[in-house]
């Protein structure tokens, strides 16, 4: 079963706009991750955030975790077309597993 | 550096038939790991290993589904009597070390599908 749901599932925002991606997820966790995946590629990891952090930030990257709210977000700042891809979170909370959600789906169009 | 590698890229097989898939991890990497990631859908743990022996298979979806990992490096996920609902991308990944702070890296994955 999918741990975590992310929001919204499709995303469609002009190169330069800010992308902002949701995640909630059920349990505790140790760590929450982001994944990128892009049509026909494997996965790719963008950043990984503690439970004890509550924000991150890597390049155009910012993340935040909230896990009163078992939420996180991930916010693309002056996207470009190369972010076109699916975005998912990952949460783990066995010592290994990485358990998905089902991703958003982001088009930067041109 | 190379980064995990898995084979074949697509099967196509038959019901019934029997397959088996392969993942080379990142060299020095102890922690192997197998996801199925079916359309539409964030990958599915399947079974993880660390060193030769498998830590925890409890994402297997039944008794066809095999994994070994021999001489704690490549890997092979096998399927026996495969249904259509096998159908899916599997994925490897690997991890330096045991325990969810280690970036798990991915391979491209396998495309399979059951006729």
């Amino acid at each position: 079963s999918q741990q975590g749901e992310e929001d919204p599932q499709a995303l469609s925002i002009q190169e330069g706009e800010n992308a902002t991606m949701n995640c909630s997820y059920k349990t505790s966790i140790n760590n929450l991750q982001w994944y990128r995946q892009n049509s026909g590629r494997g996965l790719v990891h963008l950043i990984l955030i503690r439970s004890n952090e509550r924000e991150k930030h890597s390049g155009r990257l910012r993340v935040t975790l909230d896990t009163s709210k078992k939420s996180s977000s991930l916010l693309i700042t002056a996207s470009r077309a190369a972010d076109t891809a699916s975005y998912f979170c990952a949460t783990e909370f066995s010592g290994y597993a990485l358990n998905f959600g089902k991703g958003t789906s982001l088009l930067v169009t041109p | 550096g190379a980064g995990v590698s898995q084979t074949p890229s697509n099967k196509v097989t038959e019901k019934g038939k029997y397959v088996e898939l392969r993942c080379d991890p990142i060299s020095g990497h102890t922690a192997l790991y197998w996801y199925r990631q079916s359309l539409g859908q964030g990958p599915e743990f399947l079974i993880y290993f660390q060193g030769t022996g498998a830590a925890d298979d409890s994402g297997l979806p039944n008794d066809r589904f095999f994994a070994v990992r021999p001489e704690g490096s490549v890997s092979t996920l096998k399927i026996q009597r495969t249904e259509r609902g096998d159908s899916a991308v599997y994925l490897c990944a690997s991890s330096l070390g045991s325990g969810g702070q280690d970036t798990q890296y991915f391979g491209p994955g396998t495309r399979l599908t059951v006729l």
